[in-house]
């Protein structure tokens, strides 16, 4: 049972164009995290959302965490190509000694 | 201050050989977590550890698949023997002591790509 569900699963998009991904589970995270990860690396960590309602905005990027902790969004705006990659959620659920549940994961491509 | 550091960063072996792969973690970080990565399962846990001790492997495939953390600053994960249905990019990443970060933040490696033929 995948705890986190993502969607879109594929996005191919042109330059400038908007977009958003969707992180939902049917269980309250202590908190939620957003990776980016390109080809041949491992992921980053762009932000950790908190508190329920919480929006954290990094520069094109605007996150939303749910107000049940329950679900979280990633919003890009005017998208570029190198916002290309592979965009993962990951949720911390209080009890469960550090481990992080990461989602199913969304392949963004920008294209010019 | 290094990121982690994965090695080797490719392996292509056969099937039936003995595999090891390595992970440096931040200094300082006291948790390592090994994962492992393909289209169809995604990014999935294999084991943890808090200051040098394994706290949760049950995402260890079978017997075949272990791992140690001898001490703070070195692990390994050992598949023996290898199938190709190990064939996958396996990750380490390191998360500071709790008093430092207080959600889980995890740093990652860059990966080692495994090929079992």
């Amino acid at each position: 049972t995948q705890l986190l569900e993502q969607s879109p699963q594929f996005l191919s998009i042109q330059e400038g164009e908007n977009l958003t991904v969707y992180c939902n589970s049917s269980s309250v995270f202590s908190s939620l995290q957003w990776y980016r990860q390109e080809p041949g690396e491992g992921p980053v960590l762009l932000v950790t959302v908190v508190t329920g309602g919480e929006v954290k905005k990094l520069k094109r990027l605007t996150f939303q965490f749910g107000d049940a902790r329950k679900d979280s969004s990633l919003h890009i705006t005017a998208a570029q190509p190198g916002d290309t990659g592979l965009y993962l959620c990951a949720g911390d659920r209080a009890g469960t000694a550090s481990k992080l549940t990461f989602g199913t994961g969304t392949r963004l491509q920008v294209t010019l | 201050d290094a990121g982690v550091i994965q090695s080797p960063r490719h392996e292509v072996t056969e099937m039936g050989q003995e595999v090891t792969l390595r992970c440096k973690p931040i200094s300082g970080h006291d948790y390592l977590f090994w994962y492992r990565q393909t289209m169809m399962r995604g990014l999935e846990l294999l084991i943890y550890f808090n200051n040098n001790v394994p706290i949760d492997d049950s995402g260890m495939p079978e017997d075949r698949f272990s791992a140690k953390m001898p001490n703070a600053s070195f692990s390994t994960l050992k598949i023996q023997p290898s199938e190709p249905r190990d064939s996958a990019v396996y990750f380490c990443a390191s998360s500071p002591p709790a008093g430092r970060s207080s959600y889980n933040e995890q740093f990652f490696g860059p990966g080692t790509r495994l090929t079992v033929l």
